[in-house]
């Protein structure tokens, strides 16, 4: 298995929901990431977790809260969103040690809050 | 810190003519360099990337990228383009330690008939 799976592809929020955002990869990587990119911008970092950690923190809201159950889950808990959060969120995995594999990004949930 | 350039954040070229990327990188260490590509609603799929070794690198679906250390460059080239091949290109940087990569603006590739 080398894919980066991200559930829901789609997801439409009111501003006072909860949801979740769920990532899996089996291909062993120790190191898992949240990236945000806006329409015509490139993906920025938001939290990266190593070994189940939560090592970076990119100053993100806290109405962000990341969740690493195991080393193959990644989740990403949304709490009283704003409409400027929509975006497409992307998970992303590499290899700790060796950073030769690059990394291997799902394709992504496309979130509208409204 | 680490940063990435892409100097056209569009490029048109009609299909089977030759285009050039271009990326440019600044880092205070040695870093890893990377190609991605990003078809509409997608998400990133991974060309190719320079480690260290040989310069000129080869990827997926006919592209290739030169590293040039004194320019601090990493160009992206193919040498005729498909109507396929349009989507936005992201050059990206990656630290050392492999948890910080930073990606350039994008560039949007768009291949006419």
């Amino acid at each position: 298995d080398t894919e980066v799976t991200q559930t829901p592809k789609h997801l439409v929020m009111g501003m006072t929901n909860k949801k979740s955002l769920k990532c899996e990869q089996h291909m062993g990587h120790r190191a898992m990431y949240w990236y945000k990119q806006k329409a015509k911008k490139p993906p920025e970092l938001m939290f990266v977790y190593s070994y189940e950690k939560l090592s970076i923190n990119e100053s993100v809201p806290s109405r962000f809260s990341p969740e690493c159950p195991n080393s193959s889950l990644l989740n990403l808990h949304l709490h009283a969103l704003q409409p400027e959060d929509s975006a497409l969120y992307l998970c992303a995995s590499s290899q700790m040690a060796s950073t030769g594999y690059g990394y291997t990004f799902g394709s992504g949930t496309r979130l509208t809050v409204v | 810190a680490q940063s990435v350039t892409q100097l056209d954040s569009q490029v048109p070229v009609f299909e089977e003519a030759p285009v050039e990327l271009r990326c440019n990188y600044s880092s205070s260490v040695s870093v890893y360099l990377f190609w991605y590509v990003q078809y509409p609603n997608q998400g990133l799929q991974l060309l190719l990337k320079y480690l260290s070794g040989s310069t000129l690198v080869k990827g997926i679906n006919g592209f290739e990228a030169e590293f040039n250390k004194s320019q601090t460059s990493f160009h992206l080239r193919k040498p005729s383009v498909h109507i396929s091949d349009t989507a936005e290109y992201f050059c990206a940087v990656c630290n050392n330690a492999g948890n910080m990569l930073t990606f350039g603006g994008g560039t949007r590739l768009m291949v006419k008939p």
